[in-house]
Parts: structure tokens; sequence; C-alpha cells
């Protein structure tokens, strides 16, 4: 159980393309999901929380405008990064949190997205 | 806010040997700590989480952690390490009624056969 998807893996695109990663919760719902950012041989660094039905909100020094987030379902967040360049380039994870069990349900990661931007 | 220090980016530990991963917490109220495991080009696995109760928390693949609230520490463990722990591990806290997390450095882990 508590499996997330996220789609796509991989993506290789021009300068100034926008691109649009999906985060799927498959077997619970999830009203709040976050958004991470990694770079090469380091640790994730939190971008935005994604709120369903409600707007994100964004960490310090994260551009809401370029990164684009979406939360129209318990079971889906999009994160779309708008005009890319190539210091866009890194790896995207999403993660969500279940609504049910209780407590302090852990995060649940994606697979992560592997930008690329030429 | 919450902080997690984990030192040693490169942890070198021979097959069948201890493993053992230090984080040192700071929270300002009771904390949520959590470990998690990442492989190649993937997302995070949760190891093992510790919210109340016993302080000695058994997780998956044999790993385990001991929450120690006057050392502000929930150090990683495993008795004896197989080839398929290399990997990068992250200790992560966050405060209770606040879902975001804040992650250490990370440790890379290679098992030496």
């Amino acid at each position: 159980g508590a499996v997330v998807s996220q789609h796509p893996s991989w993506v290789i695109c021009k300068s100034g393309t926008s691109v649009k990663i999906e985060c799927r919760s498959l077997d619970f719902q999830a009203t709040t999901m976050f958004w991470y950012r990694q770079f090469p041989k380091q640790s994730l660094m939190l971008m935005a929380t994604s709120n369903e039905g409600s707007k994100a909100t964004y960490e310090q020094g994260v551009e809401k405008d370029k990164f684009l987030i979406n939360h129209a379902s318990l079971t889906l967040s999009t994160l779309t990064v708008t005009s890319a360049h190539p210091e866009d380039s890194s790896f995207y994870i999403c993660s969500a949190r279940p609504n049910l069990g209780g407590g302090h349900q852990p995060q649940h990661f994606g697979d992560g997205t592997r930008l690329s931007i030429l | 806010a919450q902080s997690v220090t984990q030192l040693g980016s490169h942890v070198s530990v021979s097959e069948g040997a201890l493993v053992l991963l230090r984080c040192n917490y700071s929270s300002s109220v009771p904390p949520y700590l959590f470990w998690y495991v990442q492989y190649p080009n993937q997302g995070l696995q949760l190891l093992l989480k510790y919210t109340t109760g016993a302080t000695l928390v058994k997780g998956i693949n044999g790993f385990e952690a001991e929450f120690k609230k006057s050392e502000t520490s929930f150090h990683l463990t495993k008795p004896s390490a197989h080839m398929s722990d290399a990997a990068e591990y992250f200790c992560a806290v966050s405060e209770s009624g606040n879902n975001r997390l804040a992650f250490g450095k990370g440790n890379q882990v290679v098992v030496i056969p």
C-alpha cells in the first residue's frame, strides 16, 4: 500500500519549453502533497506544499510563477516548470501524506523526475 | 524551526559488519523522526519512523533506530551489512502538527565485499 506514482521519470526538452510533472497517490487520498528538488549528491530541498482545493504554499526563494502547482483532486498534484532553462535541470521528487490512519503519517515518495533542459 | 545533522557524507562498511549512521536533530517541540533510503535515480523509501511510545524502533531490512531525547539523537543501526544496503540514507524530522520535513544532508553507504 501507500504507492505514489510520478510521471514522467525522465524528460529532456529545449530551453523555453514548459514541462508538467504529475504526482498521483494510487491507493490513498492525500489532501497534502509536497514537491522537492534534489541536486546531485545533495539532500532534498522542499519547494512547496501542495494543498487540495487551495493555493500551494511556497518555500522562501522559490518562484511561484516559475513553478506552478495544481492540486485539483485528492489523488493528483501537478508541477509545471514554466519557460524552463538549463538551470532548472534537476531531479524533482513529490511526496504525499495519507489522509487516513491517525497520528502522524509519514510522507510517501514518488520515484522522481529527472529533468534536463538543453 | 527544525533541522537535522548527519555527519560524514560517505560511510564505508564491510559486508557483515555493523552499520551505524548518526543523526542529531533540533526541534522546539517533540519531534517526529524518520529514516529514508534512496537508491540511484529513485525516490525515497521509508525505513522506519518514531512518533511516540517505544524509543527503540524497528524498521524494514533489519534496520532499527533509537530515539534519545537527552542526546537529541536518532541513530540508525543494522547489525550486519549486506551488499544490497549500499544506498543513500536520509534522516528527517518534522514537528507535531507540522507536515513539513527537514532532511539531513544524507549518508552515502558503501558496502565493501
